[in-house]
């Protein structure tokens, strides 16, 4: 079975911090990306990559940057992070185009 | 771009009933349709999926139609059961996953 792992499911930090959310794939997956869910607003793509080194840009990228050195690996990054980006943070992974999205748990992030 | 409406956003019934959520899409150029289930604290997972040149597909109890004139499609639950309990996403995308855009999610309460 396809595992995508999120390092941390619960994480609580301040205005301003830097922010670090780690995913793992284990299936050799292409694509990866990053959702946040949020109630009332279901999955909105924040970044999507379809080979190591490269990304692109969701439908709500500010605020947010990725990276993505391994194939296996896919990391999000908030440079300074607000209280309006406490929220669900959802990875997930998929082989070609249209395929089955593969998701984590989730990682709940509280910015006080 | 594409935008997905998804009614109701809360859906109780008995065990044993029928379950309906609907979706509407406004992009005529969506041909994929998957539905994705989210159990509590787990991250969302396919369940089904239909494509453009398919007006019906059913796998066991579920079941997806789609009305490509109208632009909308749904999913059919039958004979529900209380592990049915979850919040269902629909979603609407042309080729290319980046293109896969999410509905806001229905909470369905199966009650014993």
């Amino acid at each position: 079975d396809v595992k995508v792992t999120q390092s941390s499911r619960y994480l609580v930090k301040r205005t301003g911090e830097k922010v670090f959310l780690e995913c793992v794939q284990d299936m050799d997956h292409e694509n990866m990306f990053w959702y946040r869910q949020d109630p009332g607003l279901g999955l909105r793509l924040i970044y999507f990559s379809y080979d190591v080194k490269m990304k692109e840009k969701g439908d709500i990228p500010e605020g947010y940057s990725v990276s993505r050195e391994k194939k296996e690996r896919f990391s999000l990054i908030l440079e300074s992070a607000s209280t309006n980006q406490t929220s669900m943070y959802l990875c997930a992974s998929s082989q070609g185009e249209a395929g089955e999205l593969f998701f984590g748990e989730g990682s709940r992030l509280t910015v006080l | 771009g594409e935008n997905v409406e998804q009614h109701p956003s809360t859906l109780s019934v008995q065990e044993g009933d029928s379950a309906v959520i609907k979706c509407t899409y406004s992009d005529s150029a969506s041909n994929y349709f998957p539905w994705y289930k989210q159990e509590l604290g787990k991250g969302p997972q396919l369940i089904i999926d239909i494509r453009s040149n398919v007006g019906e597909k059913k796998d066991q109890r579920i079941a997806v139609t789609l009305n490509k004139t109208a632009k909308h499609f749904s999913l059919h639950i039958t004979e529900t059961q209380p592990e049915d309990s979850a919040v269902y996403f629909c979603a609407a995308g042309g080729t290319g996953f980046q293109k896969l855009v999410f509905g806001t999610g229905t909470r369905l309460l199966v009650s014993p």
